[in-house]
């Protein structure tokens, strides 16, 4: 069974500081996706980036980056001279897609609550 | 560009009402998930569907069905509401990429649904 834990309930960091979000994944799949999404108060889900298994990459994207470890299960987000509109919950989340349906549900975090302190 | 459109985007019932709540996919795509996030709570997966066909099913209630119609709108159904069917309902959709499925999944704003 797939598994995604978001260890950090909630963080709070002054503005400019850099914050990274941890995300650790349990999969049996050697094929699988991870997703970072967030959700502002107003409650949407804005994805924000998604990494196959077999691209260990590190990406950067603005004051974004990722860092994908395969031999520690992990999907880390870290966000550099944070500002206040980065406040939100943000979900990390894993799906193991089946190639010949495109049924790629997703298993979510916990959630970590990301508060920009002005 | 066109996004996920569902609506309402808010609902308020009565206890042992009945809600449908309606999802449009971004045009071309087939395949559609539902969730429900609880306060406080992260998504969970109800049901999928592609090409109109039950794809996938989660913790989805027996008092709750779905439906994907030929123009590929799904819809959910809820019946015999409880307040703890008060949450926020996703839909989202993506396209199917024949052997290499593209699985970024777009989701719609979310009806709030509220039971009283």
């Amino acid at each position: 069974a797939q598994k995604v834990t978001q260890a950090q309930t909630e963080i709070s960091v002054v503005e400019k500081e850099d914050v990274t979000l941890d995300c650790v994944y349990e999969t049996r799949d050697t094929t699988y996706y991870l997703f970072w999404y967030k959700q502002p108060p107003s409650g949407e889900l804005v994805f924000l980036i998604r990494r196959n298994s077999f691209d260990e990459q590190n990406e950067i994207s603005g004051r974004y980056s990722w860092n994908f470890q395969k031999s520690t299960s992990s999907f880390n987000f870290t966000i550099t001279a944070s500002q206040v509109v980065d406040s939100a919950v943000y979900f990390c989340a894993l799906s193991e897609p089946e190639v010949f349906f495109g049924n790629e549900k997703l298993t979510f975090g916990t959630g970590t609550r990301l508060t920009i302190i002005p | 560009a066109a996004g996920v459109i569902q609506s309402p985007r808010h609902l308020i019932k009565e206890k042992r009402e009945t809600a449908t709540l309606k999802c449009y996919p971004i045009p071309r795509h087939d395949t559609v998930y539902w969730y429900q996030q609880g306060p406080g709570q992260d998504p969970q997966f109800l049901i999928s569907f592609y090409e109109k066909m039950q794809s996938d099913k989660g913790s989805i209630p027996d008092r709750f069905s779905a439906q994907q119609f030929s123009d590929y709108h799904s819809e959910l159904n809820m019946s015999s509401l409880e307040l703890g069917d008060s949450a926020l309902y996703f839909c989202a959709s993506s396209p199917y990429g024949g052997e290499l499925p593209n699985t970024e999944a777009f989701f719609g704003q979310g009806t709030r649904l509220t039971v009283v």
